[in-house]
């Protein structure tokens, strides 16, 4: 199946620093990723959806000031976390989707778990 | 009411038993829907679709009732590699007209040697 990669796997950051969080499909372009965040015992809940070359679409309750999406090319989006907080401690999952022939399906990448001190 | 319900279990069998998950989706206008896997601090794996005339893969069985806006999954003979948590996942689209994927909280499945 396709690869998605995301980097950091882990970071620890002080409050009120901003942390940027890489998530690339390596072998496929992706018009469209997906951000994801999930906390401890919870399901995983969609932030918002990138689609390349313009604005990203935020899910009702997600500060897009906060939480900033670039999504410049067709294997890479970056979340910013900016001016972090120890509740944004979060497991953060993006997923890129690969629409072709063959195949339509949400790939995830492994995550990023974000501890803010 | 959440979009998607499951039992959060813990579901803990024996191996070599068989297992059934539930979940339920409150949103009629849902398109597609799926099982995912995710073992702990993973990223969640697709497992399987579900269709309507129910599908198996191997262990594996899927149902989908549209009318009641059920889902379920069964895994036959459990192997220990099966544990993991469940998710019961549904695509429709959000708001802005994009794909959405909408997930169960999981349902925590082990299996005991």
């Amino acid at each position: 199946g396709a690869v998605v990669s995301q980097h950091p796997s882990w970071v620890i950051c002080k409050s009120g620093t901003s942390v940027k969080i890489e998530c690339r499909s390596l072998d496929f372009q992706a018009t469209t990723m997906f951000w994801y965040r999930q906390f401890p015992k919870q399901s995983l809940m969609l932030m918002a959806t990138s689609n390349e070359g313009s604005k990203a679409t935020y899910e009702q309750g997600v500060e897009k000031d906060k939480f900033l999406i670039n999504h410049a090319s067709l294997t890479l989006s970056t979340l910013t976390v900016t001016s972090a907080h120890p509740e944004d401690s979060s497991f953060y999952i993006c997923s890129a989707l690969s629409d072709s022939f063959d195949s339509y399906e949400q790939y995830f990448g492994p995550g990023t778990r974000l501890t803010v001190t | 009411r959440k979009e998607v319900e499951q039992d959060p279990g813990p579901f803990n069998v024996p191996e070599g038993a068989t297992v059934a998950f539930n979940c339920t989706y409150s949103n009629s206008a849902s398109q597609s829907f799926f099982w995912y896997r995710q073992d702990c601090r993973k990223e969640p794996k697709l497992l399987m679709s579900v269709y309507s005339s129910g599908n198996e893969d191997g262990r594996f069985t899927a149902q989908l009732n549209r009318a009641s806006q059920y889902i379920s999954l069964l895994i036959r003979d459990s192997k220990l590699s099966d544990s993991a948590t469940y998710l019961c996942v549904v695509r429709g689209l959000s708001n802005f007209g994009n794909e959405k994927l909408t997930f169960g909280t999981g349902t925590r499945l082990t299996i005991i040697p």
